[in-house]
């Protein structure tokens, strides 16, 4: 079974600290994402990567970056977190490629994040 | 502008019935791939459906079928037999070609089984 996990489920920080999400995938994928869900918003794409060291720009990239050293491994950074930035945050991978059948992605379970 | 809608935040259906979740979309790609996400309380998003733009019949997938309306740019899923366990946000997603693998996710439905 694919996997992706996450490094912490629940997580609380301080204003202004900096913060580490990290995400593992154990099925060599090589695109990996990460999104930031909010009630009445579905979710949205903060970073994605296509191949190690290589990122883009989702939707909503600002006071975000991230990392790609390792394929299987995709850090979120938050240099300096906010308390707009509590949120669920949601890591996922999928195959390369066009739109095929199956080439979904698949999610890990999670982290939720609030800033105080 | 939104790419994918869907219009009821929240739905109720008793056990053991069907339900429709609805979901449009908006692209003008003649290829695309569109699914369909589960997400329970626990919060991990489950795939549960997909349906390529080409493909000639509706998706099907256990309990779940996907009600496939090109012209109308509608891809509703069908939850046959609902069971207590379907409560959940369900989550409609795009993907175009020009995106890479990026989804687009409308703003969920949250379903509740009634015993």
């Amino acid at each position: 079974d694919v996997k992706v996990t996450q490094s912490s489920r629940y997580l609380v920080k301080r204003t202004g600290e900096k913060v580490f999400l990290e995400c593992v995938q154990d099925m060599d994928h090589e695109n990996m994402f990460w999104y930031r869900q909010d009630p009445g918003l579905g979710l949205r794409l903060i970073y994605f990567s296509y191949d190690v060291k290589m990122k883009e720009k989702g939707d909503i990239p600002e006071g975000y970056s991230v990392s790609r050293e390792k394929k299987e491994r995709f850090s979120l950074i938050l240099e300096s977190a906010s308390t707009n930035q509590t949120s669920m945050y949601l890591c996922a991978s999928s195959f390369a490629g066009g739109v095929t059948r199956g080439n979904e992605q698949f999610f890990g379970p999670g982290t939720r994040l609030t800033v105080l | 502008a939104q790419k994918i809608t869907q219009t009821q935040p929240g739905m109720f259906v008793q056990e053991k019935e069907a339900v429709t979740l609805d979901c449009t979309y908006d692209t003008s790609d003649p290829s695309y791939g569109l699914f369909w996400y589960k997400q329970p309380s626990s919060g991990e998003m489950i795939f549960l459906i997909y349906q390529g733009s080409y493909d000639q019949q509706n998706a099907t997938e256990g309990r779940y079928s996907l009600n496939f309306q090109k012209a109308r740019k509608s891809a509703n899923l069908v939850i046959s037999a609902s069971q207590l366990g379907d409560s959940a946000m369900y989550f409609c997603a795009m993907r175009e070609p020009v995106s890479g693998g990026k989804l687009i996710f409308g703003q969920g439905t949250e379903l509740s089984v009634k015993p």
